[in-house]
């Protein structure tokens, strides 16, 4: 797993909540990203970092922002969750222009 | 805007029957393209990274090829344990995202 985790691993949430979804490095590298998958559309970015307090957008990144207060830790939180938002995020960590995956959320809105 | 179209979207093969599974881009200058494994309800796995026009790339029986329009990832005799969704992604130089295909998913039959 490249040693990233992402917790939780399966979440259901009802449409409005905020949700919080959480990726941990232990390898210390500066980029760390988080994407989307959904059928038929591969997997898309939503915001990455390349330090500590230092994130950008990706192409989705709507009704989302992240945090990074930690170089080991990078949040991704839905403000208010929207039952378009359901999907399954991975997290990444960059090592030179390469990017390894983390396990993946299962998130369902209802 | 990057493209990447793979195809086919989805491939049966005996075991030890070989083939190959295209990936065709558009990138206004390629940093690099990559190919990842997945399996199942798990993160996509690193497998490789294809620079430039003409290299190539092998691991057990893959080998991953790349031409300044499409690459290849050629499976010599596979076997069962190969069955997942292969994806292909390029990076466009100075952007960190990565644009996804939306993978094929190989099936090995014993």
């Amino acid at each position: 797993d490249a040693g990233i985790t992402q917790s939780p691993r399966h979440k259901v949430t009802e449409t409005g909540t905020p949700v919080t979804l959480r990726c941990h490095q232990t390898e210390n590298h500066r980029y760390m990203y988080w994407y989307r998958q959904d059928p038929g559309h591969g997997l898309r970015l939503i915001h990455y970092s390349y330090g500590v307090k230092d994130t950008d957008k990706g192409e989705v990144s709507d009704g989302y922002s992240v945090s990074r207060s930690k170089t080991e830790d990078f949040l991704l939180t839905l403000e208010s969750a929207t039952s378009s938002q359901t999907s399954v995020y991975f997290c990444a960590q960059g090592q030179g222009y390469e990017q390894y995956f983390g396990p993946g959320t299962r998130l369902t809105v209802t | 805007e990057d493209q990447v179209t793979q195809s086919p979207e989805a491939l049966r093969l005996q075991e030890g029957e070989s083939s190959s599974l295209n990936c065709s881009y558009t990138v206004s200058g390629l940093r690099g393209l990559f190919w990842y494994r997945q399996d199942p309800g798990k993160g996509p796995e690193f497998l490789f990274t294809l620079y430039s026009a003409g290299e190539e790339k092998e691991k057990e029986r893959l080998k991953a090829t790349l031409t300044k329009k499409e690459s290849f990832l050629h499976i010599t005799a596979p076997k069962p344990e190969d069955s997942a969704t292969y994806l292909c992604a390029v990076q466009a130089s100075g952007n960190e995202k990565l644009t996804f295909g939306t993978g094929t998913r190989l099936t090995i039959i014993p």
